[in-house]
């Protein structure tokens, strides 16, 4: 029973970039929620997608935009990339029927660099 | 969410009980106290949630008190493999977690 999988592992961009990434969440999870964790911190919420519509959103500026697709798996997109956006970015997933106990299942995020 | 307070930093000798506190005195009624850890280079993993009565699971244990204003996190066997930072998060539900900057939880040889 694969967990949730993520994609690139690392990446380097440039600033003012844009940089796409992935996730596929565990199998049977329907919601995908993207966190950003910079060094040191702890995670910080971005947004939540649930039958392809994002539900819930955390204190993060449009340039942060997302999408889920049918099959659940989910992309997050960033544009115009700054300095600060360098971070590790957490992909977790979890039944929404399942509620409270339902916790969040994490992949090993993507490490992006902007230089 | 209502926020949580812990301790930056603990110490534990392997083998020995490690207890991991935090503080939640603004947690709502609805609200659950949940605890992941995320070990270097990993992505956090769920350890064990609860809403006011003690639970108990194969990782741990969780003691929430009375007035549910706090919590403790019980590993009851440390080992190297727990060196980890702990976090303790209040929700309504699982999916929009607020996470602080956690407690670091080194267990020595």
């Amino acid at each position: 029973d694969a967990g949730v999988t993520q994609s690139p592992t690392h990446l380097i961009k440039t600033r003012g970039q844009q940089v796409t990434l992935r996730c596929s969440p565990k199998s049977g999870h329907d919601t995908v929620s993207w966190y950003q964790q910079a060094l040191g911190q702890g995670p910080q919420f971005i947004f939540q997608y649930y039958e392809e519509e994002e539900r819930q959103r955390g204190n993060f500026p449009d340039r942060f935009s997302g999408h889920q697709f049918p099959n659940y798996s989910s992309e997050l997109n960033v544009n115009a990339l700054l300095l600060g956006d360098s971070a590790l970015y957490l992909c977790a997933s979890s039944l929404l029927a399942g509620g409270v106990n339902s916790p969040l299942h994490f992949g090993n995020g993507t490490r992006l660099t902007v230089t | 969410d209502a926020k949580t307070t812990q301790p930056t930093s603990m110490d534990c000798a392997e083998g020995r009980a490690a207890n991991l506190p935090c503080n939640h005195s603004t947690i709502s009624g609805n609200e659950y106290v949940y605890w992941y850890r995320q070990i270097h280079s990993q992505g956090p993993q769920y350890i064990i949630h609860g809403l006011k009565n003690n639970e108990t699971n194969e990782m741990a244990s969780l003691i929430i008190t009375e007035d549910r204003k706090s919590s403790t996190l019980i590993l009851p066997h440390a080992t190297l493999r727990d060196t980890a930072v702990y976090y303790c998060i209040v929700s309504i539900h699982a999916g929009k977690s607020t996470f602080g900057d956690g407690t670091t939880l080194t267990v020595k040889p």
